[in-house]
């Protein structure tokens, strides 16, 4: 089945810096790559995805870049906000929106 | 509020309980699932409801339940838990076709005594 590594566990940025996180996945079948932001006591909340046919799509501060031939993607965050502090997941799947191969997720602490 | 409501948000249970997590979604969707988030562990899929109709178990032990009454309703029935069984345990729906993303409700935090 389906594997999503993601890299680092753990960011500290200083705000307006930029922030980075990596997945690699290991089905190539694999054709819908959503990233979910979630905050202490809240469900994850999708904050961009992006489909296999495409190589990046952005979103304001947000990007997400696509690599199909590496098995890789990206979110990147720009000019980032103290509110932007929380554990972001990148996640898998084939021809679904909600039945996700999730990665273990990165936290995110972004200092004033 | 993300049109998915989950309740109770928390719950604290023993060995020998028997109790109920409830899911409900006003997003019009048709298909529900159950995750389960453990510290330090990815999200794990628990179940998948399409139509009501349950389309995959991740090999998840029979101590939990799922029912899914209409396409706008799921429950997890928990009986006989472990303390490793203590976790985050999500609800989110989807569209099955469409251009729609799942939404997450709040979770309800188990503890198992």
């Amino acid at each position: 089945g389906e594997n999503v590594e993601q890299h680092p566990s753990t960011l500290s940025v200083q705000e307006g810096d930029s922030a980075v996180i990596k997945c690699t996945y290991s089905d190539s079948a694999s054709n819908y790559f959503p990233w979910y932001k979630q905050e202490l006591g809240k469900g994850p909340q999708l904050i961009i995805d992006i489909r296999s046919n495409v190589g990046e799509k952005k979103d304001q501060r947000i990007a997400v870049t696509l690599n199909k031939t590496a098995k890789h993607f990206s979110l990147h965050i720009t000019e980032t906000q103290p509110e932007d502090s929380a554990v972001y997941f990148c996640a898998a799947s084939i021809n679904s929106w909600g039945k996700l191969q999730f990665g273990a997720g990165t936290q995110v602490v972004v200092t004033p | 509020e993300t049109g998915v409501t989950q309740t109770p948000r928390h719950l604290v249970m023993g060995m020998t309980n028997k109790k109920s997590l409830k899911c409900e979604q006003h997003l019009g969707h048709n298909a529900m699932y159950w995750y389960k988030q453990s510290a330090k562990k990815p999200l794990e899929l628990m179940f998948v409801y399409n139509f009501k109709e349950q389309t995959e178990n991740n090999s998840v032990p029979s101590r939990f339940s799922p029912e899914c009454p209409n396409s706008s309703h799921l429950f997890l029935h928990l009986h006989t838990l472990q303390p490793e069984d203590s976790a985050l345990y999500l609800c989110a729906s989807s569209s099955i076709k469409g251009n729609t993303e799942a939404f997450f409700g709040q979770g309800t935090r188990l503890t198992v005594v």
